[in-house]
């Protein structure tokens, strides 16, 4: 079953401007990652936040966590046409045994020039 | 490093048939997993395997078989190909219980 659900379900934006990406989940968890998918080919880690971190920072991509909430955010500033791709966010339940990773079913953005 | 590379990156099948997608990584993972991912779905795990020798099932296990044998070598096996498994299937390895996982390029299946 589908653990976390992105928002929206599609984004179009101008190069230069900032993309925000949502992210809902149901239970509680261990780590939340995000990963970028580019047409046809495999998914990319962009970031991984734990549970007990509330933001953090890669390059461009600001992700934060909201665990009272059961939500996080993707923040990618000044977009470029290259950071066109459907983006997923993943979760890692709490007390796993093993990092089974439950996708959303992802946001697509396209940035145009 | 080659990473996780997967074959073949195409395929098509005729209902009822057999077939093998193959998985390798060359980091040395212990972790390894195979999802599927159909349009508006999401990815959903198949199998994953913890070690060589371990396997378990994941939230899609039906129609599915998996062994490992090697902590390199995951095969996914498909017993009697069914129009409902066409899909791109992606195998996935990782380090840690919980850290970030390393996706292949794919398979796109379609059966017929």
């Amino acid at each position: 079953s589908q653990q976390g659900e992105e928002d929206p379900q599609a984004l179009s934006i101008q190069e230069g401007e900032n993309a925000t990406m949502n992210c809902s989940y149901k239970t509680s968890i261990n780590n939340l990652q995000w990963y970028r998918q580019n047409s046809g080919r495999g998914l990319v880690h962009l970031i991984l936040i734990r549970s007990n971190e509330r933001e953090k920072h890669s390059g461009r991509l600001r992700v934060t966590l909201d665990t009272s909430k059961k939500s996080s955010s993707l923040l990618i500033t000044a977009s470029r046409a290259a950071d066109t791709a459907s983006y997923f966010c993943a979760t890692v339940p709490m007390n796993s045994g093993y990092s089974t990773l439950t996708f959303g079913k992802g946001t697509m953005l396209l940035v145009s020039p | 490093n080659a990473g996780v590379t997967q074959t073949p990156k195409f395929q098509v099948l005729k209902t009822g048939q057999s077939m093998t997608l193959q998985c390798a990584q060359d980091m040395n993972h212990e972790y390894m997993s195979w999802y599927r991912q159909d349009p508006g779905m999401g990815l959903r795990l198949i199998h994953y395997s913890v070690g060589a020798g371990i396997t378990d099932q994941g939230e899609v296990p039906n129609g599915y078989n998996v062994s490992r044998s090697t902590t390199e070598d995951f095969p996914l096996r498909l017993l009697s190909a069914a129009p409902s498994q066409t899909s791109v299937y992606f195998c996935a390895s990782s380090f840690g219980t919980s850290g970030r996982q390393y996706f292949g390029p794919g398979t796109r299946l379609t059966v017929l």
